[in-house]
């Protein structure tokens, strides 16, 4: 069975820190996706990463995809308040299917 | 916005009363989801479907059915409802026009189960 750890489980930070959130699996994926959902709404599609080694920035926010494509991890310079939600990544869990898995995420609370 | 849309929004409802939760969407997408969201688990795919009568069980299936007589809509029925069913509901759809596998999800059901 394939999983997607997340770490940290909550984050809770001032204003201008950086932070770092790592997903990690076992299992190769084709590609990993980045979700950011705000409280009593769905998620919302940050990026797609697809190639190992690959890095995409998005503002602020940096994510990397591990060479062997096992992990990813997103980065957040100079956090705002804004960016206060909790984040997921997400995989196709079986080769062939278009059934996802989700890691269990990462509650980013960002204080002014 | 991936015209997805969910109704109801909010429904409690009692143990062991049948639950029928909607999902719509406007933009022709074969593929659609329906996962729940509750606390310490992320979200876990209940069931899919890959096209009009065709669907697949995800990893938390049990207690559920599924339909989906158009394109356009699918249904999520819980034929007894219990308690540990009480979660968040989110519908989804794989966007046809990507290459990258992406999902969009529409505004959840809240369900509350007495």
């Amino acid at each position: 069975t394939q999983l997607l750890e997340q770490s940290p489980q909550f984050l809770s930070i001032q204003e201008g820190e950086n932070l770092t959130v790592y997903c990690n699996s076992s299992s190769v994926f084709s590609s990993l996706q980045w979700y950011r959902q705000e409280p009593g709404e769905g998620p919302v599609l940050l990026v797609t990463v697809v190639t190992g080694g690959e890095v995409k920035k998005l503002k602020r926010l940096t994510f990397q995809f591990g060479d062997a494509r096992k992990d990813s991890s997103l980065h957040i310079t100079a956090a705002q308040p804004g960016d206060t939600g909790l984040y997921l990544c997400a995989g196709i869990a079986t080769s062939g299917t278009y059934k996802y898995i989700f890691g269990t995420g990462t509650r980013l609370k960002v204080l002014a | 916005d991936a015209g997805i849309t969910q109704s109801p929004r909010h429904k409690v409802t009692e143990t062991g009363t049948p639950v029928t939760l909607r999902c719509h969407q406007t933009e022709n997408h074969r593929y659609m989801y329906w996962y729940r969201q509750d606390p310490g688990h992320g979200l876990r795919l209940i069931h899919y479907s890959y096209g009009v009568k065709d669907t697949d069980k995800g990893e938390v299936s049990d207690g559920y059915s599924v339909s989906r007589s158009k394109t356009e809509d699918f249904l999520l029925t819980l034929e007894s409802a219990t308690s540990s069913q009480t979660s968040v509901y989110f519908c989804a759809i794989r966007a046809r026009d990507t290459a990258y596998n992406e999902q969009f999800f529409g505004p959840g059901t809240r369900l509350t189960v007495l």
